[in-house]
């Protein structure tokens, strides 16, 4: 199995500009979480789906992000439009279906740098 | 009040010693506890996970558990330079939604 999938690695682009980071889960997993990740305020979560449903976007910090998860392989974490302050390391992490073995153990993918300047 | 909150860091032990990572939780619908790793530009992974109170071990990492104080903590015995890392604690609800702690850096030295 590749693991959690994430484009882009590195993204880097000016402020008001609309930003779109993929992520394509580990087959059979039905879990999938958005983190963002910095030094002032650590990992956090965004949102998560549970069967391609969002479950909870509380974290989501303003109406300029949103997430999708248009079936059970692939999600999307869009910013529009982009400012400085939402420069991080953005994770896509996937769960294994309940019962089945590690079924809460996150699996992460290898983030996207984004730099907003 | 945090969800997650770990002992502020870094931590600094020597080789060989046993270093301790501390972390309490609010939500008492908290039913398993995880720990990941760390390492600098890297993705978290996970090293240990608890779901019952008392002592878990596995290897060189003991993870304990107490429920009633909402407490859950992570023993590194005989510390290795490859332990140095930020060390996240991450308590699960039963609706499978997974927060994360700020963490804490450890280094180990030589």
């Amino acid at each position: 199995d590749a693991g959690v999938i994430q484009s882009p690695r590195h993204e880097v682009t000016e402020m008001g500009q609309e930003v779109t980071l993929r992520c394509k889960p580990i087959s059979g997993h039905n879990s999938l979480f958005w983190y963002r990740q910095t030094m002032m305020r650590g990992l956090e979560l965004l949102i998560y789906f549970n069967n391609n449903v969002p479950i909870d976007d509380s974290g989501m910090p303003e109406d300029r992000f949103s997430a999708k998860m248009p079936n059970a392989s692939f999600s999307t974490l869009k910013i529009q439009p982009s400012e400085p302050r939402d420069s991080a390391v953005y994770f896509c992490a996937s769960k294994p279906i309940p019962g089945s073995p590690n079924y809460e153990k996150l699996f992460f993918g290898s983030g996207t740098q984004l730099s907003v300047l | 009040q945090k969800e997650v909150e770990q002992n502020s860091g870094p931590l600094s032990v020597p080789e060989g010693a046993i270093a301790s990572l501390n972390c309490t939780y609010s939500d008492r619908g908290s039913q398993s506890f995880f720990w990941y790793r760390q390492y600098s530009g890297k993705s978290p992974e996970l090293i240990m996970f608890i779901y019952s109170n008392g002592d878990k071990e596995d290897g060189r990492f003991t993870a304990q558990l107490n429920k009633a104080s909402q407490y859950v903590s992570l023993l590194i015995r005989d510390s290795q330079p490859s332990d140095s890392a930020t060390y996240l604690c991450a308590p699960n609800t039963n609706a499978g939604k997974s927060t994360f702690g700020d963490g804490t850096t450890l280094t180990v030295k030589p």
